[in-house]
């Protein structure tokens, strides 16, 4: 039964690129959830995808968007890349919108210079 | 105010050693619990789900206060290979997960 995967797995960009990450869920689940992992610090919400609509959205601003095919992977796109956005960027599936445990994927780790 | 707060510690204990971490939340409205660790670098995994029942998985139990808006975690006999970030989890039953910014564990030998 294969995990959430995601790739890549690390990625270098310079400041005003643009870059997509990508993600697809536990076997059996429906709902991807993307979170931005900075240094000591715990994951942050950034969007929730189920049905191929973005459901819910945490405190990010618009340069952050994503997307879910109908197969259930998700992509997660940063445009006008900052050195703040440097980060661990965790997506985590589950079977439903709801309040099931979430599983994650081993992470996308993205520096910005 | 942050919406979980734990004490990032870090807490160095020796071998063997019965270890408690705990963690406060603020939205009163919160369905589910959780206790997730994290390895350096690596992506979070879920230790255990916190029931107002209280749970136990050998080694680890997991309380939850809804009253006190508390949750605790409590790890006995504490083993080298539980060194590790431990990340308090609430889910206002919306599917987003709020976390806390973690408590690091050191099992010294």
């Amino acid at each position: 039964d294969a995990g959430v995967t995601q790739s890549p797995t690390h990625l270098i960009k310079t400041r005003g690129q643009q870059v997509t990450l990508r993600c697809s869920p536990k076997s059996g689940h429906d709902t991807v959830s993307w979170y931005q992992q900075a240094l000591g610090q715990g994951p942050q919400f950034i969007f929730q995808y189920y049905e191929e609509e973005e459901r819910q959205r945490g405190n990010f601003p618009d340069r952050f968007s994503g997307h879910q095919f109908p197969n259930y992977s998700s992509e997660l796109n940063v445009n006008a890349l900052l050195l703040g956005d440097s980060a661990l960027y965790l997506c985590a599936s589950t079977r439903t919108s709801g309040a099931y445990e979430q599983y994650f994927g081993p992470g996308t780790r993205l520096t910005v210079t | 105010r942050k919406e979980v707060e734990q004490d990032p510690g870090p807490f160095n204990v020796p071998e063997g050693a019965t270890v408690a971490f705990n963690c406060t939340y603020s939205n009163s409205a919160s369905q589910s619990f959780f206790w997730y660790r994290q390895d350096c670098r690596k992506e979070p995994k879920l230790l255990m789900s916190v029931y107002s029942s209280g749970n136990e998985d050998g080694r680890f139990t997991a309380q939850l206060n809804r009253a006190s808006q508390y949750i605790s975690l409590l790890i006995r006999d504490s083993k080298l290979s539980d060194s590790a970030t431990y990340l308090c989890v609430v889910n206002p039953a919306t599917g987003k997960l709020i976390f806390g910014q973690g408590t690091t564990l050191q099992v010294k030998p």
